[in-house]
């Protein structure tokens, strides 16, 4: 079956405009997860979606940041006012309910101009 | 989740297996050892997990310490295509917790 699904692929945008990134999660996965990798760096935790619980957000960096996710479906990460310091591959990953592995999209390449 | 250490990098001959340590003295009873990997330029790729006995799967081996403060990878014939960073993740498997990454081994495989 089809991955988890990531888009754009990339993303350029003007400082201070807002951004939508889009993440299709595979079919039935509950968990879902969103990264920030700034180029050279490690993956930096977001935010965590587990089913109908409360998401975990306690790795959004500011109060730019926000993601939403739609029961068990599309999640969508919005970067507000966006800086230069957005510049980064935000990743998206998906699991299963107590899964053991998160299986990761290619990632939206976003660069703030 | 509780924290691992991992050497930064390490090299090995293609054809040879590649060892990865990883030390997480402070496992919980719960927290299970996870292995992912990153290539370059793609997102990262779930190797394989355990508790505390040894697992083997088409990919690799975790070979996990008695004691569980520690841990190893083993790619048994590394390929230039392992060329990757390697992380080594506790997590408490069935819970709201997230997945979290830390700085990883990135491991070079030559000719």
């Amino acid at each position: 079956g089809a991955g988890v699904s990531q888009s754009p692929s990339n993303k350029v945008t003007e400082k201070g405009k807002d951004v939508e990134l889009r993440c299709d999660p595979i079919s039935g996965h509950t968990a879902l997860y969103w990264y920030r990798q700034r180029l050279g760096q490690g993956l930096e935790f977001l935010i965590y979606f587990q089913g109908n619980s409360a998401p975990d957000k306690s790795g959004l960096p500011s109060d730019r940041f926000s993601a939403e996710r739609t029961g068990e479906s599309v999640s969508t990460l919005t970067i507000q006012r966006t800086q230069q310091e957005d510049s980064a591959v935000y990743l998206c990953a998906s699991g299963r309910t107590g899964a053991t592995e998160a299986f990761f999209g290619q990632g939206t390449r976003l660069t703030v101009v | 989740d509780a924290k691992t250490t991992q050497p930064t990098s390490m090299d090995c001959a293609e054809g040879r297996a590649a060892n990865l340590p990883c030390n997480h003295s402070t496992i919980s009873g719960n927290e299970y050892v996870y292995w992912y990997r990153q290539i370059h330029s793609q997102g990262p790729q779930y190797i394989i997990h355990g508790l505390k006995n040894n697992e083997t799967n088409e990919m690799a081996s975790l070979i996990i310490t008695e004691d569980r403060k520690s841990s190893t990878l083993i790619l048994p014939h590394a390929t230039l295509r392992d060329t990757a960073v390697y992380y080594c993740i506790v997590r408490a498997t069935g819970t709201a917790s997230k997945l979290t990454f830390g700085t990883g081994t990135r491991l070079q495989v030559t000719l």
